[in-house]
């Protein structure tokens, strides 16, 4: 079974970089598929932030491209989400999902709250 | 790029059938059949219920289906259950080669 589990701070200070880490488990990631990062805000819908294929490969959401960098360590199958910059726009609950191809994405983490704080 | 547009809200009895539409433009939905539907419960992660418009994931019931015309995505409902009760997001790949989403519909099973 196919498990993802994000880990990183659940605050960090506005304008300061948001770190976070996911941990596949029951898959390598070596083996194929993009990773993505995605963010919901609380009580709002959600957004993609960007994802990266196994080679190190990467694509991201436009509105964010400046500020983000999405990258892999296949030997700890892990991949990581950096968002420079943060503010309070930024607070949100952050999943980390597998993603099947064009962002179809079937396994989940069950996702981190990330507070900014000023 | 601007998000998916979804209806706020729909509504139907147990039984009944319902669906959503999501609504793009040439660039996203209707330009790729790549568009999935999402699921969310309150407090959960989404869970993928149908990707590349009209296919579904193992263990998701066929009382769930896709579909796409023009710029327009839908997700039917058939035999609407409670436990169907949960927001649903739309997503489509673009000509950006990036990922939007749609502002989420609240379904509301009576």
């Amino acid at each position: 079974q196919v498990q993802l589990q994000e880990s990183g701070p659940g605050l960090v200070k506005s304008s300061e970089t948001l770190s976070l880490t996911c941990t596949v488990s029951g898959y390598f990631i070596s083996g194929g598929y993009y990773w993505g990062w995605i963010r919901q805000p609380p009580g709002k819908g959600l957004e993609w932030i960007g994802s990266i294929f196994r080679s190190g490969s990467t694509d991201y959401n436009p509105s964010l491209r400046s500020r983000v960098t999405v990258s892999v360590d296949t030997s700890k199958n892990q991949f990581s989400l950096k968002l420079s910059s943060v503010s309070a726009a930024d607070t949100a609950v952050y999943y980390c999902a597998r993603d099947i191809g064009h962002y179809a994405s079937d396994y989940w983490g069950q996702g981190i709250l990330v507070t900014v704080s000023s | 790029q601007s998000a998916l547009t979804q209806p706020a809200s729909v509504s139907g009895s147990p039984g009944q059938s319902i669906t959503i539409s999501c609504t793009g433009t040439s660039s996203d939905v209707g330009g790729y059949n790549y568009v999935s539907w999402y699921q969310q419960h309150p407090g959960k992660a989404p869970k993928l219920m149908i990707y590349h418009v009209s296919n579904r994931p193992s263990g998701v019931s066929n009382r769930f289906s896709g579909s796409k015309s023009g710029n327009t995505a839908s997700l039917t409902i058939s035999g609407l259950q409670a436990e169907d009760e949960a927001d649903y997001y739309c997503g489509s790949y673009t000509s950006s080669s990036s990922w939007v989403f749609g502002g989420g519909t609240k379904l509301t099973v009576l």
